[in-house]
This record gives C-alpha cells, sequence and structure tokens, in this order.
C-alpha cells in the first residue's frame, strides 16, 4: 500500500513561472518529511526537511509547508528555472530513533520550457 | 564536504550470475542503506546497517545480501541475478536511522539483467 502520495505526477510550467507540488501521506508516526530533488540520472539531493506539527521552511526559491493534522506537505518554487526541470522526491520519516525508517513517493516530475 | 560514492554507475549482468554493487561515504555516518529505484515507484528498502560487521534486512530483501566490512563501506550482493531485479539502485548515508538530520544519497547505480 502506497503510503506517500505526489501530486501531479508530472507538470510543466514555463521558465519564470511558479509552481506548488503536493505531497499528501498516511504514514504514522510522522516524525519529520524531507523534499529532495532529483535530476535525471543522478542522486537524491535535499531541499529541506520539516519537523514541526505545522511547518514551514524556506530555501532560496524553494519554499515548503507540512501540516501534520492533515499530513499533507507542499512544495513551492518560485521564478522557475531551467535546471528545475528534475524530479522531486517527498520522503517520510516515521521516527527519528533507532527504530525510523523512510517511506519514499514515486516524485513529480517537472519540466521547465523557455 | 559529504559523499557518497557509488561504483559501478552501470553494469549489465548476465541471469544467473553474482553482482557486487559498492557504496563508500566519508560522512562519519553509522547508518548506510541500499535502495532500489523502479520506474514510476518511490524508492524502496533492501537493506541497511548501523554499524560495521552488522547488516539488517529491510522491505525487499529477497534476493539481495548485504555486506558492511567497516564504517565507510557498505556492499549489496545479487548471488543469483534475476530480470526482476533490473533497477537503479541507490545507497545513502545518515546520521541517525530515519535520516532525521543528516542523509545523502549516491548518484545510483543502474543495472541491467539480461
Amino acid at each position: 500500500k502506497t503510503q506517500v502520495e505526489q501530486s501531479p505526477q508530472s507538470l510543466v510550467v514555463r521558465q519564470g513561472e511558479n509552481c506548488v507540488l503536493q505531497c499528501n501521506y498516511s504514514v504514522t508516526p510522522d516524525n519529520h518529511l524531507r523534499w529532495f530533488k532529483q535530476d535525471t540520472g543522478k542522486g537524491l539531493v535535499s531541499l529541506t526537511v520539516l519537523v514541526d506539527q505545522k511547518d514551514k521552511t524556506s530555501n532560496g526559491r524553494y519554499s515548503a509547508t507540512l501540516d501534520k493534522d492533515a499530513k499533507h506537505s507542499t512544495l513551492h518554487i518560485t521564478a522557475t528555472l531551467l535546471d528545475d526541470t528534475a524530479t522531486y522526491i517527498c520522503v517520510v520519516g516515521d521516527r527519528g530513533s533507532a527504530l525510523g525508517r523512510l517511506h519514499f513517493g514515486a516524485g513529480t516530475q517537472l519540466i521547465v520550457i523557455p | 564536504e559529504a559523499a557518497v560514492t557509488q561504483s559501478p554507475r552501470s553494469k549489465v549482468a548476465v541471469t544467473g550470475g553474482k553482482v557486487t554493487l559498492s557504496c563508500h561515504q566519508t560522512n562519519n555516518h553509522d547508518y548506510m542503506y541500499w535502495y532500489r529505484q523502479d520506474t514510476g515507484h518511490g524508492l524502496r528498502l533492501i537493506h541497511y546497517s548501523y554499524v560495521a560487521d552488522s547488516t539488517e534486512k529491510g522491505d525487499i530483501p529477497d534476493g539481495y545480501k548485504a555486506s558492511r566490512p567497516s564504517q565507510e563501506n557498505f556492499s549489496l550482493i545479487l548471488e543469483l541475478a534475476s530480470l526482476s531485479q533490473t533497477a537503479v539502485y541507490f545507497c545513502a548515508s545518515s546520521d541517525a536511522q530515519g535520516g532525521g538530520t543528516e542523509v545523502f544519497f549516491g548518484k545510483g547505480t543502474r543495472l541491467t539483467v539480461v
């Protein structure tokens, strides 16, 4: 059973536009949520991590929110660049301790066109 | 600079043959992981380790073995490669189980079994 659902599956935007990626999950407990960027043929690079019950983070043009009550997170990318073309993966960690596991979404493929 | 290095980056193996994927980290992390990624699916945990000379089964361990001879090195072994093991394999390291604070991924190994 998929415990982390991402939407949309894919998204095409024009350079300079903003976009929003969604992540809904059913993982319990939900210790933290992390967004990764995966360039084609590359590894996963962490963009941000959210921890609090209602959390917000900002990392340059990337900003994210987490609502643990709704089990929902969003990743906002402002003023997109061609280099933002990648797959964005939502990952939920169920504990911060020795028994913790990471639960991965299938990713949203973002394509930025000129 | 934190790093996780995988080798080889790609490999073609014959059905029934033995395959060894290697991973080396310079992050001084206790935890290391092997995941596989299949198109359209999230990463799935195969094996992990929290200390040298010890490995643990993940969610999909069948058909795979793991070896952690030192803190820095973690190998994934396919004793009898099968067509269903064609996938991209990622190694990761973290300072805690579940990647609560730091987690770094390698660039992946594309394995094709023919």
